[in-house]
């Protein structure tokens, strides 16, 4: 059964910082890998998509990076903003399945 | 194209009551996804329609819940009896037609459900 797991659970920065954070999955035989960010109780706005195949996948500021046999995946975020504050969802889809399985998430906070 | 839309926003209501929501995919989506959030944990999948067939269910997706998809266009999700455990933001979601490298699954904003 796959499992995600998302590092750290919250994280508070000062507001110009670079951050970094994390997801690790069980089962490498991934199709996609999936980053979201959730506002408080808003629905999922999709950030970026990397293929199995695909070791990255930049939009603007952020950044994700792929290690699928290790089982790991990075979201960057250059020169936070007090707007990025949210939670941020990892999410991968298995191979032969077309359900996302999440991470519980990372609440990032970024201060003034 | 407005995005996802799910109906209504909050619902609010009794142990034992049924209720039922809605789910308008992004025009053209053929595929459709219902996922349960409670707090402070990551959404969990329920289930999954390519059109009007529902390919896939999880374990979650108790004999009180049904969901349909019966026209390949908008879904409905109901909760029959429901019980205090049920309260979770609903979530739906769909994706386009060809699966593969644009296969993002775009979500709604969801429907908050509290049972007292």
């Amino acid at each position: 059964k796959q499992e995600v797991t998302q590092i750290p659970a919250a994280l508070s920065v000062p507001e110009g910082e670079n951050l970094v954070l994390n997801c690790s999955f069980t089962d490498s035989a991934i199709y996609n890998l999936q980053w979201f960010r959730q506002d408080p109780g808003k629905g999922l706005t999709s950030l970026l998509l990397i293929q199995s195949s695909q070791r990255e996948q930049t939009s603007g500021r952020l950044n994700a990076s792929l290690d699928k046999s290790s089982g790991r995946s990075t979201l960057y975020i250059a020169a936070s903003q007090p707007g990025d504050s949210a939670t941020y969802l990892c999410a991968v889809v298995q191979g032969g399945s077309e359900k996302l399985v999440f991470g519980k998430g990372t609440k990032l906070t970024v201060n003034p | 194209d407005t995005g996802v839309s799910q109906d209504p926003r909050h619902k609010i209501t009794k142990r034992g009551q049924n209720v039922t929501f809605r789910c308008d995919p992004i025009s053209e989506h053929n595929r459709l996804y219902w996922y349960r959030q409670t707090l402070g944990q990551g959404p969990e999948f329920l289930t999954y329609f390519q059109n009007e067939a529902q390919l896939e269910k999880s374990r979650l997706l108790s004999d009180r819940f049904s969901a349909e998809r019966p026209k390949g266009s908008f879904s409905t999700l109901e909760i029959q009896r429901t019980e205090q455990g049920d309260s979770a933001m609903y979530l739906c979601a769909s994706s386009p037609r060809q699966f593969g490298l644009k296969n993002i699954q775009y979500f709604g904003a969801g429907t908050r459900l509290s049972v007292l």
